[in-house]
């Protein structure tokens, strides 16, 4: 069980607009920048978002972060098919003295 | 360019040990915080364990706790994750990271090594 909660899977068409969300607590995400990682099978992760709302040199403006109380969220528009992937959230916690992952959003392209 | 290289990884059986290196190229690793983060096959990411830029704190899951050790030689550009009691639930891809400039609570991991694989089993 993920301390950071991901909904496992999420989907939409090419060209559309999917929001992923990342529900924590005030002992991460409440207080703390989120940063979001895609892992396309077989590879490493990279970085995609950090500090909550920005973008690492070369991602491209189609993904944007946000937060909002105890929860984050990355949209991702203008969907196509090399989006396919998985999604991962993180924060430190305080609470723990520990970084925390979501368990990770599956994210198909129909 | 800035580039991280695993090695060390194995097939070990339980209750043995085995020794992570994470080699550090293109920037200066004295600088930053380094974490550790696992991948159990078919499973999520498991963040393992950081170090600060100078060793001076460390923070582990408790999954690992007292079991492993992180540890750093700047002198070498090379980061360390000692892993003791191994179990079968540590059969993992390990990857090495870098964190923040300085704080080990602090920041995103950037850029990721390729991993290495650990099979803990009989």
């Amino acid at each position: 069980q993920s301390v950071l909660t991901q909904s496992p899977s999420a989907s939409g068409t090419p060209g559309q607009r999917v929001t992923i969300s990342c529900s924590g607590s005030t002992s991460n995400i409440g207080s703390k920048p989120v940063n979001w990682y895609r892992q396309l099978p077989g590879t490493a992760p990279k970085l995609l978002v950090y500090s909550n709302d920005e973008r690492p040199s070369g991602v491209p403006d189609r993904f944007s972060g946000s937060k909002s109380d105890t929860s984050a969220f990355l949209a991702i528009s203008g969907l196509q098919s090399e989006d396919e992937a998985d999604y991962y959230c993180a924060a430190w916690d305080d609470s723990l003295s520990a970084w925390v992952f979501g368990g990770g959003t599956k994210l198909t392209v129909l | 360019q800035v580039q991280l290289v695993e090695s060390g990884g194995g097939v070990v059986q339980p209750g043995r040990s085995l020794r992570l290196s994470c080699a550090a190229s293109g920037f200066t690793p004295s600088s930053y915080a380094m974490h550790w983060v696992r991948q159990a096959p078919g499973k999520g990411l498991e963040w393992v364990a950081v170090i600060s830029y100078d060793g001076g704190d460390k923070y582990y899951s408790d999954s690992v706790m007292d079991r492993f050790t992180i540890s750093r030689d700047n002198s070498k550009n090379t980061l360390y994750l000692q892993l003791n009691s191994l179990r079968v639930e540590d059969t993992a891809v390990y990857f090495c990271a870098r964190g923040s400039y300085g704080s080990a609570k602090m920041g995103w991991f950037d850029p990721w090594g390729q991993g290495t694989l650990v099979t803990v089993s009989s």
